[in-house]
């Protein structure tokens, strides 16, 4: 197993474009988790999955976001309409189940111009 | 949702030099980590200790979960200890792991 998997690692797009985002959780993790950075500040929760499905969104996931599971493998963040204040470092996150050891993956830069 | 606070936020040491990171946390956790943030930003797990203590090499940690808080040791600092350092914890009833703002560590020679 290689750990969790992000893609892209990077990604330019201009004020007001649809981005999406992937992530491979670790095999057999049933949780997946989704963050957000921005510069100088720690990761801050979005949202998680137990296995497919979305138990937990953050105030600060607006309408624009939208996350899924299928069938509780990998994941994809999607943002609408992208903002300029949307540009940080997504963190995808999995562990086998609550209480135990979370793995990030190495997150995608975006960047909205 | 639970609190995590670092201190102190930054930190800048002579190599060779020991260290301490604090982590304190505002209710009683199941779940608490320590990562250090490489410069292309992914997070390296370093502890997974809700209680107790481990050591790794030049690093150690400690939790006090009946007081709430979390220490992170590390001795004979080199510059590639230098990042950022981040305290994670969920709570009993918590889902994900919340981050404290983290402790920039800067390691001269």
């Amino acid at each position: 197993d290689t750990g969790v998997s992000q893609d892209p690692r990077h990604k330019i797009t201009k004020r007001g474009q649809n981005v999406t985002f992937r992530c491979d959780p670790i095999s057999e993790h049933n949780r997946l988790y989704w963050y957000r950075q921005t510069l100088g500040q720690g990761p801050e929760f979005l949202t998680y999955f137990q296995n497919e499905a979305q138990l937990e969104k953050s105030r600060l996931l607006s309408d624009r976001f939208s996350a899924e599971r299928p069938k509780g493998s990998f994941s994809t963040l999607e943002i609408q309409r992208t903002e300029q204040g949307d540009s940080a470092m997504y963190l995808c996150a999995s562990s086998l189940v609550q209480a135990t050891e979370a793995f990030f993956g190495q997150g995608t830069r975006l960047t909205v111009v | 949702g639970i609190q995590v606070e670092q201190s102190p936020p930054d930190l800048i040491l002579q190599e060779g030099a020991n260290s301490t990171l604090r982590c304190n946390f505002s209710d009683s956790v199941n779940n608490l980590q320590w990562f250090h943030q490489n410069p292309w930003g992914q997070l390296i797990n370093l502890f997974y200790i809700p209680s107790g203590t481990k050591q790794n090499g030049r690093l150690s940690a400690t939790t006090v979960a009946t007081e709430r808080y979390s220490l992170l040791y590390i001795s004979s600092s080199q510059t590639t200890d230098s990042g950022v350092y981040f305290c994670a914890a969920a709570n009993q009833a918590g889902t994900a792991l919340i981050f404290g703002k983290g402790t920039t560590l800067s390691v001269s020679s």
